[in-house]
């Protein structure tokens, strides 16, 4: 069976803190791939990141960096020197090679205050 | 940049009455998805469409939800009647094809609220 978990419920920090959203998957494929979604409050989910399973490489992009371990099944999220406008619930998410059905996690939410 | 449009933005009805939700993929994008989002959890699979036949029903509550996608362009995802527990963000997405994970491009969802 496929899951995701992320533990963190809810984080709050100071604005220019870094913060870490943590992610663990679960999965008997050897093929699959990870995302992290942001769900600001008008609803709609913004794409992140895609990460195949071949693919281990972090990854930095801006202010937001990626850490993929597989011999952990871990995918975390880091935001550095946070801003207000990072504040929204963060989704991370999982599918199969051959099937598309997307599997999330509970979701982090995430509160930068000024 | 092409969007994937979703139409009411919010809906309130009454319990036992039928609501119907739309979607607009991007255009070209052969597979769509609808999700449901109940507050505080992450999105979870209806119903996914390729072109304008259903792959993958298997999460969908036959007896009161349907879904279609008959031209393999729009879709409309239907409850009746609706229940307290339907109370819900619903969420369309597309991609260009099955398995490509390139483009998988969410809409803003349509905000369902049952009195």
């Amino acid at each position: 069976a496929q899951k995701v978990t992320q533990a963190q419920t809810e984080i709050s920090v100071v604005e220019k803190e870094d913060v870490t959203l943590d992610c663990v998957y679960e999965t008997r494929d050897t093929t699959y791939y990870l995302f992290w979604y942001k769900q600001p409050p008008s609803g709609e989910l913004v794409f992140l990141i895609r990460r195949n399973s071949f693919d281990e490489q972090n990854e930095i992009s801006g202010r937001y960096s990626w850490n993929f371990q597989k011999s952990t099944s871990s995918f975390n999220f880091t935001i550095t020197a946070s801003q207000v406008v990072d504040s929204a619930v963060y989704f991370c998410a999982l599918t199969m090679y051959n099937n598309n059905d997307m599997r999330f996690g509970a979701g982090t939410r995430l509160t930068v205050k000024p | 940049e092409a969007e994937v449009a979703q139409s009411p933005r919010y809906k309130i009805t009454e319990k036992s009455q039928a609501v119907a939700f739309w979607c607009d993929p991007i255009s070209g994008h052969a597979t769509l998805y609808w999700y449901r989002q109940i507050l505080g959890q992450g999105p979870e699979l209806l119903v996914q469409f390729q072109d304008e036949s259903v792959v993958d029903d298997s999460q969908l509550p036959k007896d009161r939800f349907s879904a279609e996608r008959l031209k393999g362009v729009d879709s409309t995802l239907k409850i009746q009647p609706a229940e307290l527990g339907d109370s819900a963000m619903y969420l369309c997405a597309s991609s260009p094809k099955s398995r490509d994970r390139d483009g998988y491009t969410f809409g803003s969802g349509t905000r369902l609220t049952v009195v």
